[in-house]
């Protein structure tokens, strides 16, 4: 099973700074085949990202992913109010596993 | 538009079968080109892919989970269903429905990214 560390367990800025979340995998996803995912309270996860970089319909350029191999990462270039969140990552590549998630918070 | 409505009992004894079924609307089950499946959510594991099923191709389960997990598809009611056996309360969590794009390497089809969810039903094991 490939698991997903994802770091920091708490980000904390400002509206309009710039955030950079990580996830790092036990061993390399084929085809950096990851997605980001952004979950509010009392909702579903969302898409983000997958693919690794490829945003998903509708999802704002401020955001931003990368990486390959076992290290990935998100980057919200200008944190909106609605950006305040959990983030979490997940691989498809082997099977199925997510991360622990990172929460963003004002 | 796509909608997934999971639905099922909210408690469930331990060692039961935890059964439940997501109505997807807007779009057929049968005839779609996605993977249909469950992932759950609970504070002490946080997201865990369960299983999914791209219907009449392949069915793909987590294989922590694969001994006790069945995936079915109701194509009269293009409902989704989920049947989890011998039940504890480790099994407690949010469930949610989910729709999964799908990858073919050279062998087989695998499911890929969950680009859409249900709302989730939460489920708790407790006698």
């Amino acid at each position: 099973e490939i698991v997903l560390t994802q770091s920091p367990g708490t980000l904390s800025l400002s509206p309009g700074e710039r955030a950079t979340l990580s996830c790092r995998a036990s061993q390399t996803v084929t085809n950096s085949y990851v997605a980001w995912y952004q979950q509010k309270p009392g909702q579903a996860p969302s898409l983000l990202i997958y693919d690794a970089f490829r945003r998903a319909a509708g999802i704002p350029d401020r955001f931003s992913g990368s990486g390959s191999g076992t290290d990935f990462s998100l980057t919200i270039s200008r944190l909106e109010p609605e950006d305040f969140a959990v983030y979490y990552c997940h691989q498809y590549a082997d099977s199925s596993t997510f991360g622990q998630g990172t929460r963003l918070e004002i | 538009q796509l909608q997934l409505q999971e639905s099922g009992p909210g408690l469930v004894k331990p060692s039961e079968t935890l059964s439940l079924t997501c109505s997807v609307s807007d779009t057929s089950i049968s005839s779609s080109n996605y993977y249909w499946g469950w992932v759950r959510q609970s504070p002490g594991k946080g997201l865990e892919w369960i299983g999914s099923l791209y219907y009449s191709r392949s069915t793909k389960y987590n294989p922590s989970l694969r001994s006790r997990v069945t995936i079915t598809v109701d194509t009269s009611k293009n409902q989704l269903s989920l049947a989890l056996t011998s039940v504890t309360a480790a099994d407690t969590a949010v469930y949610y429905c989910v729709r999964q794009d799908y990858y073919y390497d050279t062998t087989s089809y695998s499911p890929g990214m969950c680009d859409f969810w249900g709302q989730g039903t939460l489920v708790t094991v407790s006698s």
